[in-house]
């Protein structure tokens, strides 16, 4: 069946810190990989997404290259900021004869100190 | 457009009694899902329609919980009787449907519901 695992938190960085955060996928066929964001007291919001192998996301300087031979899409950023300290969720949505739901990771949070 | 509205934001009630949790999603969305968001088991899909008809309620963990969508505009998410163990957050997240895949959700800011 269709699921993803991504790496277990907390992760605590230090301002200015790469980041990475690991999350692979399993599905049949081929799915739109996704990662949403969400931060204290509210929902999740979507952060990047790739629709098809090869393609890369990117937003607010977050990035993730949607990786076919290793079921992969890591979330990488390159300096994080205290404002980036949230609950970040890998997920995929597959493609269903008769209707679809998408899949969610179980999250991993993120502490930024300053 | 505003967004995924939800209400109330915030429940506290007491076990055994009624409660209902309300949704509107973005206009023009044709997918509606409900969501509940616990420490110990993370974000659950609990039902979902498509076209106001509901497609996938597996989720829905016993016979207290209810949902239904009686037009485009509005959805409500009922528990009765409520248990303590129901407590959580609830969201609700509405999508559009394009090209025969599903697009991004949108997701309300939830109802935090504590039965006591």
């Amino acid at each position: 069946g269709n699921s993803v695992t991504q790496m277990e938190g907390p992760v605590t960085l230090s301002e200015e810190a790469f980041l990475t955060i690991n999350c692979t996928y399993t599905a049949t066929g081929y799915p739109s990989l996704f990662w949403y964001v969400q931060y204290p007291g509210e929902g999740l919001q979507l952060l990047l997404k790739a629709t098809k192998a090869d393609d890369k996301g990117s937003n607010k300087g977050f990035e993730a290259t949607y990786r076919k031979e290793t079921t992969s899409f890591h979330l990488e950023k390159g300096s994080v900021q205290v404002s980036d300290s949230a609950v970040y969720f890998c997920a995929l949505s597959p493609l269903l004869t008769g209707g679809f739901k998408t899949i969610f990771g179980a999250g991993t949070r993120l502490f930024v100190k300053a | 457009d505003a967004g995924v509205i939800q209400s109330p934001r915030h429940e506290v009630t007491e076990m055994g009694q009624e409660v209902t949790l309300r949704c509107k999603p973005i206009s023009g969305h044709d997918y509606l899902f409900w969501y509940r968001q616990t420490m110990m088991r993370g974000l659950e899909l609990l039902i979902y329609f498509n076209n106001n008809v509901p497609i996938d309620d597996s989720g829905m963990p016993e016979d207290r919980f209810s949902a239904k969508m009686p037009n485009a505009s509005f959805s409500t998410l009922k528990i009765q009787p409520s248990e303590p163990r129901d407590s959580a957050v609830y969201f609700c997240a509405s999508s559009l449907s394009l090209a025969g895949s599903q697009e991004t959700q949108y997701f309300g800011p939830g109802t935090r519901l504590l039965v006591l």
